[in-house]
């Protein structure tokens, strides 16, 4: 079964602009993941964020984590074509660190 | 390219045969997973070792599947009597000391 839901399940802007994309989740965290995948390809972590942490910055990646809400948000500043892919976000309820994901969010950055 | 590997990268086969894929994962991470990922959807767990210890395993891993990393390096994961079903991508991912998991490139099977 799957623990995160990404929104939107699609998403096409220009490039330079900013892509948000959200992750809702069902249960309690110990971290949570968000990883990018190129079209067929294998997935590439992005950043970490722990379930004691509100925001973390990484380049142009911003993360928050609303553990309250159950969410978590993934901003991508001044969005290139290279960005291009689908991103998947995923939590590790404990310290087995099994990686529960969401269905991703397919993200198309126009020329 | 992340150091994990996985072999083959494509496989195609017909109902009812048995398939193996391996994983290389980085040298010295002690901690692989084993996912499954259909089209349009996010990867879902199935089984995970420490060393060579198989501490984990999904529901969705039925006795047709089985998987094994004898001296805790890399691991081979075996599909019996495949079934149109298991058609899917199969990732593989290591840990090292921290959380981030390192990613194969997957095998993607097709049973005809």
């Amino acid at each position: 079964s799957q623990q995160g839901e990404e929104d939107p399940q699609a998403l096409s802007i220009q490039e330079g602009e900013n892509a948000t994309m959200n992750c809702s989740y069902k249960t309690s965290i110990n971290n949570l993941q968000w990883y990018r995948q190129n079209s067929g390809r294998g997935l590439v972590h992005l950043i970490l964020i722990r379930s004691n942490e509100r925001e973390k910055h990484s380049g142009r990646l911003r993360v928050t984590l609303d553990t309250s809400k159950k969410s978590s948000s993934l901003l991508i500043t001044a969005s290139r074509a290279a960005d291009t892919a689908s991103y998947f976000c995923a939590t590790a309820q404990d310290s087995n660190y099994q990686l529960i994901w969401g269905a991703g969010t397919k993200l198309i950055i126009k020329p | 390219d992340t150091g994990v590997s996985q072999d083959p990268r494509h496989k195609i086969t017909k109902r009812g045969q048995n398939v193996t894929f391996r994983c290389d994962p980085i040298s010295e991470h002690n901690r692989l997973y084993w996912y499954r990922q259909t089209l349009g959807q996010g990867p879902e767990f199935l089984t995970y070792f420490q060393n060579e210890a198989q501490l984990e395993k999904s529901r969705l891993l039925s006795d047709r599947f089985s998987a094994e990393r004898p001296k805790g390096s890399f691991s081979t994961l075996e599909i019996q009597r495949t079934e149109q079903g298991d058609s899917a991508m199969y990732l593989c991912a290591s840990v090292g000391g921290g959380e981030t998991q390192y990613f194969g490139p997957g095998t993607r099977l097709l049973v005809l």
